[in-house]
């Protein structure tokens, strides 16, 4: 079945530092890849996200990247800060199933 | 915060039990889909609602069923409850099914099965 794969599953970096996530998907249709938020106790809040024919897109700090030939996405952080502090999700859509596959999550630790 | 809401917040069950959680899905959204979010773990799709039809469904069993009512408004009935059941159940909605359209997530219900 699809599937989605997130590395790493924690991640520690200084207040000030990038941090790097990145997601492998096995589904070649799926189209649509969001980047999600969770803080503890709340609901998945969407961050950013990227279609199928963009390789790149960035908004602000955040940033994210996409390879379709090697079915990979990552998200990058740039000069991070402690209310960055949560677990970070991707996901893979596929329009013809209608299917958002999530990640496993990264707990993302700002030390300051 | 979206305009997703859940009932109710917190429910405790036993093993066998039956349960129903409900979602309303944001106005103007009319494609509702049900996760299932283990502790330390992603949201795993269960399945989506659009037009008061089942139009996508992950790996779950038959025991998990839903419904979607004309105001979109929807419901997840789980029958027979495992241990492994327990878990935050979120409902996130969208504009129209089959597109990328961002979802909004619901606050989600925690079921604990005792």
């Amino acid at each position: 079945g699809e599937n989605v794969e997130q590395h790493p599953s924690t991640l520690s970096v200084q207040e000030g530092d990038s941090a790097v996530i990145k997601c492998t998907y096995s589904d070649s249709a799926s189209n649509y890849f969001p980047w999600y938020k969770q803080e503890l106790g709340k609901r998945p809040q969407l961050i950013i996200d990227i279609r199928s024919n963009v390789g790149e897109k960035k908004d602000q700090r955040i940033a994210v990247t996409l390879n379709k030939t090697a079915k990979h996405f990552s998200l990058h952080i740039t000069e991070t800060q402690p209310e960055d502090s949560a677990v970070y999700f991707c996901a893979a859509f596929t329009s013809g199933t209608y299917k958002y596959i999530f990640g496993t999550g990264t707990r993302l630790k700002v030390l300051a | 915060e979206t305009g997703v809401t859940q009932s109710p917040t917190h429910l405790i069950k036993t093993r066998g039990q039956q349960v129903t959680l409900r979602c309303s899905s944001q106005s103007g959204h009319n494609t509702v889909s049900w996760y299932q979010q283990a502790l330390g773990q992603g949201p795993q799709f269960i399945f989506q609602y659009y037009r008061e039809e089942e139009n996508g469904r992950g790996n779950f069993p038959p025991r998990f069923s839903g419904l979607q009512f004309p105001n979109y408004s929807s419901e997840l009935n789980v029958n027979a409850l495992e241990l492994d059941d327990s878990a935050l159940y979120l409902c996130a909605s969208r504009p129209l099914a089959g597109t990328d359209n961002e979802q909004f997530f619901g606050p989600g219900t925690r079921l604990t099965v005792l």
